[in-house]
């Protein structure tokens, strides 16, 4: 069976400090991998995907994540902070045609 | 653009009484699934269904039970209610990954509903 490790439960940074949210799966075959944000009190919203092809996979609002298949690894990163990236972030993995699973995920909270 | 639609958004019960949530979906998604979000446990598959008139199990599927009798709806009830179901339920739909030109299996989730059992 897959599952998701995201190591970081909370992390706390200062505005314009660089951010990396590690994210590491277990599975042997070929997967999709997502990151969700959820905003306060807000649903589960897309940041970005990994499908195929280039690892590096740019999002929105400046996100960024890269696969490293020999690592299992899909980390999150972001040069540069805001507050309003106050969010908690979910790394899932979803093998094809079968269930998303989900990591626990990461509570980010920026300081102004 | 609707995307996904859960009702009730907010509801308290009582231990032992019985309810159902509703989720709409109106992107004609073939896959729809039901999560709770629990701090610190992230999100967990209660059921899911890969189309209309089938559902399968998923992580916690216990004192749990759904229907998919139409393809754009998919409920969640709860027969006798437990304090253990408090929690904040999402909804989510998707096409089958890789049946469709963008079809990577990306989920679409409604706005959740948030059910209080005392």
């Amino acid at each position: 069976a897959q599952s998701v490790s995201q190591h970081n439960h909370h992390v706390i940074l200062s505005e314009a400090a660089s951010l990396e949210l590690g994210c590491n799966y277990s599975y042997g075959g070929t997967v999709n991998l997502f990151w969700y944000v959820q905003y306060p009190g807000q649903h589960l919203q897309l940041l970005l995907k990994y499908f195929s092809g280039d690892p590096l996979v740019k999002g929105i609002k400046g996100f960024e994540a890269e696969f490293i298949k020999s690592k299992f690894s899909f980390n999150l990163r972001k040069p540069s902070v805001q507050w309003s990236d106050t969010a908690e972030y979910f790394c899932a993995l979803r093998p094809r045609n079968e269930k998303l699973t989900f990591g626990t995920g990461t509570r980010l909270t920026i300081i102004p | 653009n609707a995307g996904v639609t859960q009702t009730p958004k907010f509801r308290v019960l009582k231990t032992g009484q019985s309810m159902t949530l509703l989720c709409a979906q109106d992107m004609n998604h073939e896959y729809m699934y039901w999560y709770r979000q629990d701090p610190g446990m992230g999100l967990r598959l209660i059921h899911y269904s890969v189309g209309e008139g089938t559902t399968a199990k998923g992580e916690v599927p216990d004192g749990y039970n759904v229907s998919r009798l139409k393809k754009q709806n998919f409920l969640l009830g709860l027969e006798s209610a437990a304090p253990s179901q408090t929690s904040v339920y999402f909804c989510a739909s998707s096409y089958l990954a890789g049946k469709l030109a963008g079809g990577t299996g990306e989920l679409f989730f409604g706005e959740g509903s948030r059910l209080t059992v005392l």
